[in-house]
């Protein structure tokens, strides 16, 4: 049963050569949420959309970008991954902007 | 500058042995604190949402509590099972846009 799925659980790309992390939700959720998060370090909010309605941070590298092609999924792509891109991304949903985000179980992703 | 700063960033305790976390922050227009735990691996799992000081939630073992400048997190008797990384993360802004959340605390609870 679970509600915000993550694939893959781990990926490996090589220096540069663009990769897509994929996050799905069965909640019906408005918001969905990327976040970067580094060993023993905060998850980093990198962007959201509510509904379609897209908001970067503002320090957000141009080398991420994403994609919400329905309710349902959303996607992060890094265009050209750099060794320091080497993290767990997590996906989380909301309800609405003020309600709690649940997460995903993450993707980790290395770079050789 | 907004910050939210969790402390300690490691924590031993014998089961059963009570203690506190503490999240305190600097943001302009908070929306609501969030508590969540997170294991090895996994994604964060919450736990409580405050949006007022002075109110408490509780749930299990768990009773977190805010006020104007920090939240804590308060574990009474905990068990083995209890150890996890807990995460606090402020909402806040006109637009609830502004999320941040804190390093964590690593609590580690010994049988």
């Amino acid at each position: 049963d679970a509600m915000v799925i993550q694939n893959p659980r781990y990926q490996v790309t090589q220096f540069g050569k663009p990769v897509t992390l994929s996050c799905s939700q069965t909640l019906n959720h408005n918001v969905m949420y990327w976040y970067q998060q580094k060993s023993s370090q905060a998850p980093k909010l990198l962007f959201h959309y509510y509904d379609k309605d897209f908001n970067n941070e503002a320090d957000t590298p141009d080398n991420f970008q994403s994609r919400r092609p329905n309710t349902s999924f959303c996607f992060l792509d890094i265009r050209s991954p750099g060794l320091g891109d080497a993290a767990m991304y997590l996906c989380a949903t909301s309800r609405d902007s003020n309600q709690p985000q649940h997460f995903g179980d993450g993707t980790r992703l290395s770079i050789l | 500058e907004d910050q939210v700063t969790q402390s300690p960033e490691a924590l031993r305790l014998q089961e059963g042995e009570s203690s506190s976390l503490n999240c305190s922050y600097t943001v302009s227009g908070l929306r609501g604190l969030f508590w969540y735990r997170q294991d090895p691996g996994k994604g964060p799992e919450f736990l409580f949402t405050l949006y007022s000081a002075g109110e408490e939630k509780e749930k299990e073992r768990l009773k977190a509590t805010l006020t104007k400048k920090e939240s804590f997190l308060h574990i009474t008797a905990p068990k083995p099972e209890d150890s996890a990384t807990y995460l606090c993360a402020v909402q806040a802004g006109d637009n609830f846009n502004k999320f941040y959340f804190g390093s964590g605390t690593k609590l580690n609870v010994k049988p």
